[in-house]
């Protein structure tokens, strides 16, 4: 168990529906990064918050959203699904400096049919 | 493209073998880090590389940062079945922006 919790583990929807997945970091850290994985694009960065406020933006597409709530965990929130959707998406934390590594998650395997 | 290329994509090799794995780039980074990461998981941290020709050691892997901060190898000794998995770098540019390469996807046969 790495510390970092991600709800649920498999979800399995319907092109057009909209989905939330969540993610609790590890107690302390402050940080919170979300990172789609697929096959044939790697792990690619969506957007980070750091303490409540969002810090960074990667490629995450206008149909997608993301918070994090006081109590610092976070929810990442998917629109209008399309089958290219379909990855894993996992929630990363850290305290607050890059250079201490990422905790990962166990990530969500979401499935867009 | 990606930022950070890792080589070679895939390598499967017998229990007891040596093995290097490759992370370029044409970035330069003001660390670098390596992960693990096995099917249905998440990555998993390795190691952490900061300074230009920083060598790190854990158990039978070794982690060398080039001194231009622009690559990276990770040697694996006398190779093991659960040694198997995504090897993933990744490279923390000045902007504070953190790139991953694709990875490379090791098989150890016993």
């Amino acid at each position: 168990d790495s510390g970092v919790t991600q709800t649920p583990k498999h979800l399995i929807t319907a092109t057009g529906q909209r989905v939330t997945l969540r993610c609790s970091p590890r107690s302390g850290d402050l940080s919170v990064y979300w990172y789609q994985q697929s096959l044939d694009q790697g792990l690619q960065f969506l957007i980070q918050y750091y303490n409540g406020e969002e810090r960074a933006k990667g490629n995450i597409l206008e149909r997608f959203s993301a918070q994090q709530f006081p109590d610092l965990h976070s929810e990442l929130n998917l629109s209008s699904l399309e089958l290219g959707d379909s990855a894993l998406y996992f929630c990363a934390s850290s305290v607050a400096g890059h250079n201490y590594g990422y905790t990962f998650g166990s990530g969500t395997r979401l499935t867009v049919v | 493209t990606q930022l950070l290329e890792q080589s070679p994509q895939f390598l499967s090799i017998q229990e007891g073998e040596n093995l290097t794995v490759y992370c370029n780039s044409s970035s330069v980074f003001s660390s670098l880090q390596w992960y693990r990461q096995e099917p249905g998981e998440g990555p998993v941290l390795l190691v952490t590389v900061v300074t230009g020709g920083e060598v790190k050691k854990l158990k039978r892997l070794t982690f060398q940062f080039g001194d231009a901060r622009k690559d990276s190898s990770l040697h694996i000794t006398a190779a093991q079945p659960g040694d198997t998995g995504l090897y993933l770098c990744a490279g923390l540019e000045d902007n504070n922006d953190m790139r991953f390469g694709a990875g490379t996807r090791l098989t150890v046969k016993p």
